[in-house]
C-alpha cells in the first residue's frame, strides 16, 4: 500500500483481556518495526523483522507480549493478560531493508487503554 | 547504556522566531542520525537524516540538523518558525550498519501566531 497501515486505531480494553494489533507495512518493504510511545515518554523498542530472519524480541518487555509476521508482510502484535501499565500508543514502521539508516515510515498507530 | 537526550520537553515560540532544539546521543561507534516530527493528528515523519559526509544536514520545511561528532550532538534548527511547526519534535540515533533506532523524549514545539 502507499502506507503503512494499522489497525484498530483505537482500542479499549478490560484489564485481563488479550487484544491483537495489526500492521500492514508498506509494499516491498522487508523490515518490519514494532515499538511503543506512552504518555511523555519517547519510543521504546518492541520488536524488529526482518525478511525471513528470525525476529528480534529484545525489546518485549514482558512474556505477555508477542509478534508474528506471516508471509513476510502482516505483523501481529499480541498483548495477552492486558495490564493497565500496557496502555499506550504502539506504532508500526517499516523501512525498506534492515538497517535503520534508510529512516522509518510509521503508521498512524493504535491507542490502547486499559481499563 | 545507548541513550538520546533532548534537553527541552516544551518550547513556545512566537512567529519567526529562531528554532534550536538540542539532542545529544550516548551511542558506540559510527552513528546515523535523524529528527522525526509528529504534527498534530499525524503520524510520525522523518524530518531528515545524517548518514555521513557534510555535517550539516538540510531537510524540508527549511529545517537543518548539524551533527557535532565531539560534542555527541544533534540539534535541530530553522532560523524563522511558523505556525505550523507546531508539532513535536523526536531526535533519533541508530549504528551504521544496525537496524534498531533509539529516540528521545520528545520535544513538544508551540507556536503562537
Amino acid at each position: 500500500g502507499a502506507g503503512v497501515s494499522q489497525s484498530p486505531s483505537n482500542k479499549v480494553t478490560e484489564k485481563g483481556k488479550d487484544v491483537e494489533l495489526r500492521c500492514d507495512p508498506i509494499s516491498g518493504h522487508t523490515a518490519l518495526y514494532w515499538y511503543r510511545q506512552s504518555l511523555g515518554q519517547g519510543l521504546e523498542f518492541l520488536i524488529y523483522f526482518q525478511g525471513n530472519s528470525a525476529p528480534d524480541k529484545s525489546g518485549l518487555p514482558s512474556d505477555r507480549f508477542s509478534a508474528e509476521r506471516t508471509g513476510g508482510s502482516v505483523s501481529t502484535l499480541t498483548i495477552q493478560r492486558t495490564q493497565q501499565e500496557d496502555s499506550a500508543v504502539y506504532l508500526c514502521a517499516s523501512s525498506p531493508e534492515g538497517q535503520a539508516s534508510y529512516g522509518y515510515t510509521f503508521g498512524s498507530g493504535t491507542r490502547l487503554t486499559v481499563v | 547504556a545507548q541513550s538520546v537526550s533532548q534537553h527541552n520537553h516544551h518550547v513556545i515560540l512566537s512567529e519567526a522566531a529562531s528554532l534550536e532544539l538540542g539532542c545529544n546521543y550516548s551511542y558506540g561507534g559510527t552513528v546515523n542520525l535523524f529528527w522525526y516530527v509528529q504534527y498534530p493528528g499525524q503520524h510520525l515523519q522523518l524530518l531528515l537524516k545524517y548518514f555521513s559526509g557534510d555535517p550539516l544536514v538540510k531537510g524540508i520545511k527549511g529545517f537543518e540538523a548539524e551533527f557535532i561528532k565531539s560534542k555527541f550532538s544533534f540539534n535541530l534548527r530553522k532560523p524563522s518558525v511558523q505556525w505550523s511547526d507546531t508539532a513535536e519534535y523526536f531526535c533519533a540515533v541508530s549504528n551504521t550498519g544496525g537496524f534498531k533506532t533509539i529516540f528521545g523524549a520528545g520535544t513538544r514545539l508551540f507556536v503562537k501566531a
